[in-house]
């Protein structure tokens, strides 16, 4: 199965700052995802990253505040633009193979405190 | 919309003794993949078991195995012979199967924290 690098693995921001997740797969594969997961919480989906057009987002979450970029096949980036304390949280990252595969790799993770 | 229920938020087990996490979905698709996911305090994501709706005959994978009740929409995952590496959130998932514009989305619930005692 698919390797995901995920950068940085945690981070403390101030308010008001903005923080880019990185995502790098090591082989290409077919969808990629952006998860929010508050500590010993449930995993809630912020956007589909599409590659080479604009990432389809779940309700509540918009793309000002959770720009994605899905440059290739193997990389993505979500931003956290504007930050508040309520952003406070783990973000990860998943990605899909569809063929070969049922199953999906996820990244270790960014734990982001904004102070 | 479909949902994933997990009612039990802890569970607790003795080592080498077996437990049942409970999982129910609710979903009008005929063709979908459930999943059971472990995360350990590492947050690293690891695929425990999946199971294919269509699928009769219920997932195995060494210690772990499920009891996929499709008409029930009931899909439990027991860990025999538990060890203390098994501690950890499991969470329960459901993907839709192939097309529509959910596709390739999981779907998790929220989670139970299993604790195993030596």
């Amino acid at each position: 199965s698919a390797v995901i690098s995920q950068k940085p693995s945690r981070d403390i921001c101030q308010r008001g700052t903005s923080l880019t997740i990185q995502c790098q797969v090591d082989s290409q594969v077919t969808m990629m995802f952006w998860y929010r997961q508050q500590p010993g919480q449930s995993l809630t989906l912020i956007a589909t990253a599409n590659q080479g057009s604009e990432a389809t987002y779940e309700s509540g979450f918009v793309i000002d505040k959770f720009p994605i970029s899905r440059p290739n096949l193997t990389f993505s980036t979500l931003t956290v633009s504007n930050m508040s304390p309520e952003d406070s949280s783990i973000y990860l990252c998943s990605a899909y193979k569809s063929v070969g595969s049922y199953g999906y790799t996820f990244g270790s993770g960014t734990r982001l405190t904004v102070v | 919309a479909q949902t994933v229920t997990q009612s039990q938020p802890e569970m607790s087990v003795q080592e080498a003794e077996t437990v049942t996490l409970s999982c129910t979905y609710d979903t009008s698709e005929s063709d979908y993949y459930l999943f059971w996911y472990k995360q350990p305090p590492s947050r690293q994501m690891i695929l425990v078991i999946r199971q294919e709706a269509y699928k009769q005959q219920n997932a195995t994978e060494n210690r772990f195995s499920v009891n996929f009740q499709k008409a029930a929409k009931s899909f439990s995952l027991k860990i025999s012979d538990s060890q203390l590496g098994d501690a950890a959130m499991y969470f329960c998932a459901y993907r839709r199967g192939a097309g529509g514009t959910s596709y390739g989305k999981l779907t998790f619930g929220q989670g139970t924290i299993l604790t195993v005692h030596p």
